[in-house]
């Protein structure tokens, strides 16, 4: 069974500051890695989707990573801003049979960032 | 613009009643999804549906079902067996079941009075 860890669950940094965030996996079988962005009662926005081919990808102060040999994946956030604040998720998609797929979710980082 | 609609954004339900959660996409995905969020824990699957007139169970079906009569929609009714049925309602869509991402609607919120 799939399971998805994110660490830390909570994050508090000062404006202008670097950070990282970070999401493992149990299963190295992925097809695909995707974070989303949830602000308080709304949904996620996508954030980035990383193939299993890929390395990384990059959306403007945005960069996540992937190595699927070690099950882990990291969110980095350039020069954060108080907008960034939100609570962060990564969501690993494996195949589990047939024509299904399933999109396993971790539990999210709360980032907070001091103005 | 393309996207998904959920209504309504809040729903209140009395015990034994059965209400239905809207979900409308125009991005032409062909699969669907609804999950569950609760506090302190991950997004759960509901059911997901790859075709129209068709559909899969996830995780926590019990207690709910869907309908696809159109590919742009996917209801979701919460029935009265569903027993703790307060959470965060979300419904997602993809081009198709297999290597794709996913885009998410806004959410409803369900509460039991």
């Amino acid at each position: 069974k799939q399971e998805v860890t994110q660490i830390p669950a909570a994050l508090s940094v000062p404006e202008g500051e670097n950070l990282v965030l970070n999401c493992s996996f149990t299963d190295s079988a992925i097809y695909n890695l995707q974070w989303f962005r949830q602000d308080p009662g709304k949904g996620l926005t996508s954030l980035l989707l990383i193939q299993s081919s890929q390395r990384e990808q990059t959306s403007g102060r945005l960069n996540a990573s992937l190595d699927k040999s070690s099950g882990r994946s990291t969110l980095y956030i350039a020069a954060s801003q108080p907008g960034d604040s939100a609570t962060y998720l990564c969501a690993a998609l494996l195949y589990s049979g047939g024509s299904n797929y399933k999109l396993t979710f971790g539990k999210g980082t709360l980032l907070t960032v001091n103005p | 613009d393309g996207g998904i609609t959920q209504s309504p954004k809040y729903l209140f339900r009395k015990e034994g009643q059965n209400v239905t959660l809207s979900c409308e996409q125009n991005l032409n995905h062909d699969a669907m999804y609804w999950y569950r969020q609760d506090p302190g824990q991950g997004l759960r699957l509901i059911y997901y549906s790859q075709i129209v007139n068709d559909f899969q169970k996830g995780d926590i079906a019990e207690g709910y079902s869907v309908s696809r009569e159109k590919k742009e929609s996917f209801p979701l009714t919460v029935t009265s067996a569903q027993k703790n049925p307060t959470a965060f309602y979300l419904c997602a869509s993809s081009i198709r079941v297999s290597n794709y991402g996913y885009t998410f609607g806004s959410g409803t919120r369900l509460t039991v009075v």
